[in-house]
């Protein structure tokens, strides 16, 4: 079984400056990891995923996260926050078996402020 | 790209009565799952299916809930007997062997 803890429930953030959004997780298995995110009243959208090879994964609109695995974490950064950044933050674990459910933290609600 | 389709998006019904919420996975996918969000609060995982049935639930998928394929594009989950705590964002998702779980855009099932 997998359990995935998101420390900051709400983070606060002035547009144009950089922003972290914590992730840990405990697992006894080999884990891939994953963060979605949700804008209000949609659903959610896959943002960036760590499977396997580099540590470091990126998404297209400029939010990368780092696999650690001896810290069990993989925190969400991103340099330079936009307005429409404002959106929660979800991370999920699975097992790396095909099939294996996803796991989600408890998010992180981002609201960036001009 | 290939979406997770699900409707209705908005679903109304009496305390009691039978739901039934469709979804129309990606048609490569293998993996089916159902997910659920209360109001505020995390996304909670209610049921995964493989090969024509169940192979991992949660302890909130009691005998209230079934799932089921019942042609080779659809994936639905009924809620028999409906309570004001089932009130919530229903979230289907399909995954295939890349490791992709894909979402659709959700149920909010209504109770009254």
């Amino acid at each position: 079984a997998q359990s995935v803890t998101q420390l900051d429930s709400q983070v606060p953030v002035f547009e144009e400056a950089p922003v972290e959004l914590r992730c840990n997780y405990s697992s006894s298995v080999s884990v891939y990891l994953f963060w979605y995110v949700q804008y209000p009243n949609q659903g959610l959208q896959l943002l960036l995923k760590y499977l396997s090879g580099s540590t470091l994964v990126e998404s297209i609109n400029g939010f990368e996260a780092e696999f650690n695995k001896s810290q069990t974490s993989f925190h969400l950064r991103k340099p330079s926050v936009h307005i429409s950044d404002t959106a929660e933050y979800f991370c999920a674990v699975t097992g790396v078996n095909a099939g294996n459910m996803l796991t989600f933290g408890g998010g992180t609600r981002l609201m960036v402020k001009p | 790209e290939p979406e997770v389709t699900q409707t209705p998006s908005h679903q109304v019904t009496q305390m009691g009565q039978e739901v039934i919420l469709r979804c129309v996975p990606i048609s490569n996918h293998l993996y089916f799952y159902w997910y659920r969000q209360i109001l505020g609060q995390k996304v909670e995982f209610l049921v995964s299916f493989y090969n024509n049935e169940i192979s991992e639930k949660s302890e909130i998928f009691d005998d209230q809930f079934s799932v089921e394929r019942p042609d080779g594009s659809n994936f639905t989950l009924k809620i028999r007997s409906t309570k004001l705590e089932d009130s919530a964002m229903y979230f289907c998702a399909s995954s295939g062997n890349s490791r992709s779980y894909t979402f659709g855009s959700g149920t909010r099932l209504t109770v009254v």
